[in-house]
């Protein structure tokens, strides 16, 4: 298997909704990533786990909470959105070794916050 | 922290011909290079890789070349098809050793005419 896969596909939410999104990847990759792409832009990195612990937080606001309950599995918890955070929000993952690191990318969940 | 430049933003070629694009990055630490490609709707795909012991790597019609020393990289598609018309991302990253993100370019929105 050497598949990320992301869900919802699409998530439309309200200013005051409580949302997840999901991963999930089942390559052994140690190292998982989100990233946020904003329309006709590149994407920008948000958060990054190594082996399950976060390591890189590229100062997201509080109302977006990453967590990694398991090395297959990564979760994006959002409360309180504000229009200006619908994108797409993708999640990769990686081997965490000094010999690779090439990141695969699943299709992403597209955000709407009205 | 790291400054991907990538150029042309947009690039048409007729379907045969080859296509070239540019990227320079900022950090001389960042010793990871991929290019993504990314259609419509969908995550981005890796396509080709290099790392800086190497200067150039070939993968069938596509191919990557890297100046270490100008800090600029380059990828190149020979007899381009219609399928190849997407979006085409550069990105650096401190590969090599721990999780690490991506920075990417802006992208290149390649259109290849019939």
């Amino acid at each position: 298997d050497t598949e990320v896969t992301q869900t919802p596909k699409h998530l439309v939410m309200g200013m005051t909704n409580k949302k997840s999104l999901k991963c999930e990847q089942h390559m052994g990759h140690r190292a998982m990533y989100w990233y946020k792409q904003k329309a006709k832009k590149p994407p920008e990195l948000m958060f990054v786990y190594s082996y399950e612990k976060l390591s890189i937080n590229e100062s997201v606001p509080s109302r977006f909470s990453p967590e990694c309950p398991n090395s297959s599995l990564l979760n994006l918890h959002l409360h309180a959105l504000q229009p200006e955070d619908s994108a797409l929000y993708l999640c990769a993952s990686s081997q965490e070794n000094r010999h690779t690191n090439e990141q695969f990318f699943g299709p992403g969940t597209r955000l709407t916050v009205l | 922290g790291e400054n991907v430049e990538q150029h042309p933003s947009t690039l048409s070629v007729q379907e045969g011909d080859s296509a070239v694009i540019k990227c320079t990055y900022s950090d001389s630490a960042s010793n990871y290079f991929p290019w993504y490609k990314q259609e419509l709707g969908k995550g981005p795909q890796l396509i080709i890789d290099i790392r800086s012991n190497v200067g150039e790597k070939k993968d069938q019609r596509i191919a990557v070349t890297l100046n270490k020393t100008a800090k600029h990289f380059s990828l190149h598609i020979t007899e381009t098809q219609p399928e190849d018309s997407a979006v085409y991302f550069c990105a650096a990253s401190i590969g090599g050793g721990g999780a690490d993100g991506l920075t990417f370019g802006k992208g290149t929105h390649l259109i290849i005419q019939p």
